[in-house]
């Protein structure tokens, strides 16, 4: 059974520091998404990963995958205040349908 | 534009009641997704639906049911039977390799 598992949960941090968020599965897959996820809000798609070694980034946020360490990271730049939200990982469970495993979220807040 | 609609954004539930949450799509999407998400926690796989009359049982399928009789809607139904329903409800619908589309949710309430 596919495990989908991040580290932190909770992550506080000062406006203008860099951190990374990590996330880690249990089987073999080589499709991994992020998310961000507002308060009371929807999902919003943020990168999709599809082949190792894989790295996109957009404003403040890099994610990479490394399959072979079965291994995601969200990489925070220069954090802002905007940047406050719960960022999801999500693992393609099977080759044969996109059906997603999540991880439990990170939720970031950026104070000043 | 394109999207997901999911209906009504809030829906209070009597005990021993039926209730049904709608999901309804223009994108074109073969796939739909729903998924039960709780306070501070992660989203978990309801039911899913690969193409039009086809569906499967997710990791957590009890007390719910679901029909796929259009390419647009995929309804769920939150039945009696499900002792704990009130959570925030969201589907979603995917192409393959391109991740998932979500609504905006429905949060459900016992009352």
């Amino acid at each position: 059974e596919l495990k989908v598992e991040q580290n932190p949960l909770f992550l506080s941090m000062q406006e203008g520091k860099n951190y990374t968020i990590y996330c880690n599965y249990s089987t073999t897959s080589d499709r991994l998404y992020w998310y961000r996820q507002d308060p009371g809000k929807s999902l919003e798609s943020l990168f999709v990963l599809l082949s190792n070694g894989a790295v996109k980034q957009e404003g403040r946020l890099m994610a990479s995958l490394d399959t072979k360490a079965r291994l995601s990271t969200l990489h925070i730049t220069a954090a802002v205040h905007d940047l406050s939200a719960t960022y999801f990982c999500a693992v393609d469970s099977s080759w044969s349908t996109d059906k997603l495993i999540f991880g439990t979220g990170t939720r970031l807040q950026v104070f000043p | 534009d394109g999207g997901i609609t999911q209906s009504p954004k809030y829906l209070f539930r009597k005990e021993g009641q039926n209730v049904t949450l709608s999901c309804e799509q223009n994108l074109n999407h073969d796939a739909m997704y729903w998924y039960r998400q709780d306070p501070g926690q992660g989203l978990r796989l309801i039911y899913y639906s690969q193409i039009v009359n086809d569906f499967q049982k997710g990791d957590i399928a009890e007390g719910y049911s679901v029909s796929r009789e259009k390419k647009e809607s995929f309804p769920l139904t939150v039945t009696s039977a499900q002792k704990n329903p009130t959570a925030f409800y969201l589907c979603a619908s995917s192409i393959p390799l391109g991740g998932y589309t979500f609504g905006s949710g429905t949060r459900l309430t016992v009352v």
